[in-house]
């Protein structure tokens, strides 16, 4: 498998904008997170999913942050509209229900606000 | 809530000195503590992790031990070397969350 796959690696857009990111899991797994990272917050959950239904999302910040999972191979993180306070790092992040509980992450997708 | 705490936030050592890192949480019903070693612009990553029923735990130069009673937890890199420098991260998963500390930035220096 190749991992858990996130795209854009980068996004530089302009406050006001809506962007979009977007998460491939490891085949097989149920459970999928993502995280916002910042240096003042540190690693912050937002959302996960239990087999492509959403199961906490008390870690999104507000309203303009939205996910979905259609299926279980994609899951979308969306800002609507964006803001310069939104600059992160967001990780995507999945592990299987018979797993130890590790969670593998993807390479993460740097957004910058202007 | 769910809630980690780390120290130090920083951490510089002497290559070949040991580097500990302590983590405490909040909720009693945790019962596993991962650590993830994150390198500048790369993603996290599991190095070891430890469940609550053993007080220890350990891998070649790093050990984690487990204080339930105290809700402790703490990270050990014996013989630090330069490719040890990293973001180290505690956490806590007593259901099928991942709750992180903030952080430590340890520095090996040559």
């Amino acid at each position: 498998d190749a991992g858990v796959i996130q795209s854009p690696r980068h996004e530089v857009t302009e406050m006001g904008q809506e962007v979009t990111l977007r998460c491939k899991p490891i085949s097989g797994h149920d459970y999928l997170f993502w995280y916002r990272q910042t240096m003042m917050r540190g690693l912050e959950l937002l959302i996960y999913f239990n087999n492509n239904v959403p199961i906490d999302d008390s870690g999104m910040p507000e309203d303009r942050f939205s996910a979905k999972m259609p299926n279980a191979s994609f899951s979308t993180l969306k800002i609507q509209p964006s803001e310069p306070r939104d600059s992160a790092v967001y990780f995507c992040a999945s592990r299987g229900l018979a797993d130890t509980g590790e969670l593998f992450f993807g390479e993460g997708s740097r957004l910058t606000v202007l | 809530g769910e809630n980690v705490e780390q120290h130090p936030s920083t951490l510089s050592v002497q290559e070949g000195d040991s580097a500990v890192i302590k983590c405490t949480y909040s909720d009693s019903a945790s019962n596993y503590f991962p650590w993830y070693k994150q390198e500048l612009g790369k993603r996290p990553q599991l190095i070891i992790d430890i469940r609550s029923n053993v007080g220890e735990k350990k891998d070649q130069r790093i050990a984690v031990t487990l204080n339930k009673t105290a809700k402790h937890f703490s990270l050990h890199i014996t013989e630090t070397q330069p490719e040890d420098s990293a973001v180290y991260f505690c956490a806590e998963g007593g259901g099928f969350k991942t709750i992180f500390g903030a952080g430590t930035r340890l520095f090996v220096k040559a």
